[in-house]
């Protein structure tokens, strides 16, 4: 089975704060995502990574940023958090191949509050 | 853009009952894939079912089934003798040759002794 882990299941942080949630994935993947979840807007795309060093910009990605040193591991940075910001983090991997449309699997998900 | 549209926002079922969520789509694209994604209250979200929007008959997994009709750009899931630890927020997803996945806004489903 795949497997997708994030650090913390639960974080609370200063607004003004650099914060880092971490995700990776066991399985080899080449892709993987940051998706924020806020009631009644569904899953929103921050950022999605296909390859190492490599990034994309998803829908959101203002007040956000990432990195992929390795490949089974990708992090999601907040430069300086805010209250807004506040929200639940899910990360995702996916295979990768030509044809770029796998089934992606989702860790446990972040709650972080910015106070 | 895509957009995905889940007009149920809450539901609720009685034990082996069955019940149908509703998801529709829009999309200029003809190849494309779409999902059910389930998340429990513990957070994990789990994919339930995909379905190609190349073939013409509707995926099943165990009991979950979709109706997927392509010119009515609709995508509705069926759970079959609901169990209590169906109760979650279920997640219509799009997803065409990009990589990212367009998620409705969720149905949350409560299944009842």
């Amino acid at each position: 089975d795949v497997k997708v882990t994030q650090s913390s299941r639960y974080l609370v942080k200063r607004t003004g704060e650099k914060v880092f949630l971490e995700c990776v994935q066991d399985m080899d993947h080449e892709n993987m995502f940051w998706y924020r979840q806020d009631p009644g807007l569904g899953l929103r795309l921050i950022y999605f990574s296909y390859d190492v060093k490599m990034k994309e910009k998803g829908d959101i990605p203002e007040g956000y940023s990432v990195s992929r040193e390795k490949k089974e591991r990708f992090s999601l940075i907040l430069e300086s958090a805010s209250t807004n910001q506040t929200s639940m983090y899910l990360c995702a991997s996916s295979l990768g191949t030509s044809d770029s449309t796998d089934t992606q699997y989702f860790g446990p998900g972040t709650r972080l509050t910015v106070l | 853009a895509q957009t995905v549209t889940q007009s149920q926002p809450e539901m609720s079922v009685q034990e082996a009952e069955t019940v149908t969520l509703s998801c529709t789509y829009d999309t200029s694209e003809s190849n494309y894939y779409l999902f059910w994604y389930k998340q429990p209250p513990s957070r994990q979200m789990i994919l339930v079912i995909r379905q190609e929007a190349y073939k013409q008959q509707n995926a099943t997994e165990n009991r979950f089934s979709v109706n997927f009709q392509k010119a009515a750009k609709s995508f509705s899931l069926k759970i079959s003798d609901s169990q209590l630890g169906d109760t979650a927020m279920y997640f219509c997803a799009f997803l065409n040759s990009g990589y990212a996945l367009n998620f409705g806004k969720g149905t949350s489903l409560l299944v009842t002794p």
